[in-house]
């Protein structure tokens, strides 16, 4: 198994610009997480799913959309890039409690 | 929103010593997790507790799960040279289908040789 594996590793995006954070995991999990890590900070959720078709907010959802129309795959889009969206970001799947994190995804918005 | 307290922010002890951190809380969880993050990687599950009082080993790492539910320690003991990283406790609060996980802001481990 791969696990969680995310695209792009590294990416900057001027002000403004749009963007799709890819996630994508083969162990069948039902549950999905996106989050994001500002330097120093622990992690922010940013939006989760529980299964095909259900998505719901996180703690900071703003400026950030999602769509889970299979398990394998759960994409994190932002369409209009602000400074404040630089993080690294994060994206988990879990059977249940546990989370099983992908590399990361390091964004620059300039 | 639920908080977590995580201390020390950062810590650096000598090859072959112990080490201890925590987290507290002002909020009970069903469950307590303890990730470690490696530079430019993504955090790896290390220890997962369950149950109020609950003590849980991994090789050198030992966690627990405090008695009121709000609060956990790891303990790292004969630190060695990889154990360098950010060691992040975790909360879950389990409630239908809303399964929370609320971070802890981590601590930076340095091990001096």
């Amino acid at each position: 198994n791969a696990g969680v594996t995310q695209t792009p590793k590294f990416r900057i995006l001027k002000i403004g610009q749009s963007m799709t954070l890819q996630c994508t995991q083969d162990m069948n999990h039902n549950y999905m997480y996106w989050y994001r890590q500002d330097p120093g900070m622990g992690l922010k959720l940013i939006y989760y799913s529980v299964g095909a078709g259900i998505t719901d907010k996180g703690e900071v959802p703003n400026g950030y959309n999602v769509s889970r129309s299979t398990t394998e795959d759960f994409p994190l889009r932002l369409e209009l890039a602000a400074p404040s969206q630089t993080s690294v970001y994060f994206c988990a799947s879990s059977p249940g409690q546990g989370r099983f994190f992908g590399p990361g995804t390091r964004l620059t918005v300039l | 929103g639920q908080q977590l307290n995580q201390s020390p922010q950062s810590m650096f002890i000598q090859e072959g010593e112990d080490v201890s951190m925590n987290c507290t809380s002002s909020s009970i969880f069903n469950t307590w997790l303890w990730y470690k993050q490696d530079p430019g990687e993504g955090p790896v599950l290390l220890i997962a507790l369950y149950k109020a009082g609950e003590l849980t080993s991994n090789g050198r790492l030992t966690a627990q799960f405090g008695i009121t539910r709000k609060d956990s320690f790891l303990n790292i003991s004969a630190s060695i040279p990889s154990d360098v990283g950010i060691y992040f406790c975790a909360g879950l609060f389990s409630s239908g289908s809303a399964r929370q996980l609320t971070f802890g802001s981590g601590t930076q481990l340095t091990v001096l040789p």
